[in-house]
């Protein structure tokens, strides 16, 4: 049981390279979460998928496109890089009702995105 | 505007010393709430929650956090801190028919001086 594991751990870009970034949970969950966290600002949203085939968008969406490929993956696509999309990036699922403690957010290790 | 606040930015302690950071919100009606912590280059890891009943919760590492209602806050606290706790304080709320979605405080740094 890995639970949310993001792809690539680092990753350096030229400004206006695009390049997707990968997270896949091992947990059946249905939610899934993509956050940047910038230094003095805390996590903030940028899509979330409330279930397999929908996604919102959250806070900090422009510039970012997401896709939930299935039940399990969750992906976030910079279609054309900036230097203000350098951040760490964290994906998460949350915890079904009924399925133990609800509503618990877990968390993948991050990658460290660089717009150079 | 909705919005979750950290009172303090960084927070210098020295071993043994007392803990409480702050953390006030600002939305009315039903709320789950949270703290986790993020070890230096690591994931957030949950720290602590409250979702209803008893309004004192205790979660790992000793850490404890009171929810007022009347006062909106949910403060963490530790009687006692160690070295190893030196890390990144998150608190988040999650609002009734959110989708689960949080809602993060702008984080305390914490560094415990050995």
């Amino acid at each position: 049981n890995a639970g949310v594991t993001q792809t690539p751990k680092f990753q350096v870009l030229k400004t206006g390279q695009s390049m997707t970034l990968q997270c896949a949970q091992d947990m059946n969950h249905n939610s899934m979460y993509w956050y940047r966290q910038d230094p003095g600002m805390g996590l903030r949203l940028i899509y979330y998928s409330a279930s397999e085939g929908t996604t919102d968008k959250g806070e900090v969406p422009n510039g970012y496109n997401v896709s939930r490929l299935n039940k399990r993956e969750f992906s976030l696509r910079l279609e054309s890089a900036a230097p203000s999309q350098t951040s760490v990036y964290f994906c998460a699922s949350i915890s079904n009702p009924g399925q133990g403690i609800k509503n618990i957010q877990y968390f993948g290790a991050g990658t460290r995105l660089s717009v150079l | 505007a909705q919005s979750v606040s950290q009172h303090n930015h960084h927070v210098i302690l020295s071993e043994a010393a007392s803990l409480e950071l702050g953390c006030n919100y600002s939305y009315g009606g039903t709320v789950n709430l949270f703290w986790y912590v993020q070890y230096p280059g690591q994931h957030l890891q949950l720290l602590l929650k409250y979702f209803s009943g008893d309004p004192l919760v205790k979660g790992i590492k000793g850490f404890e956090a009171e929810f007022i209602k009347s006062k909106f806050s949910f403060n963490l606290r530790k009687p006692s801190v160690q070295w190893s706790d030196t890390a990144e304080y998150f608190c988040a709320v999650m609002r009734g028919g959110s989708q689960g979605n949080l809602i993060f405080g702008k984080g305390t740094k914490l560094s415990v001086k050995p």
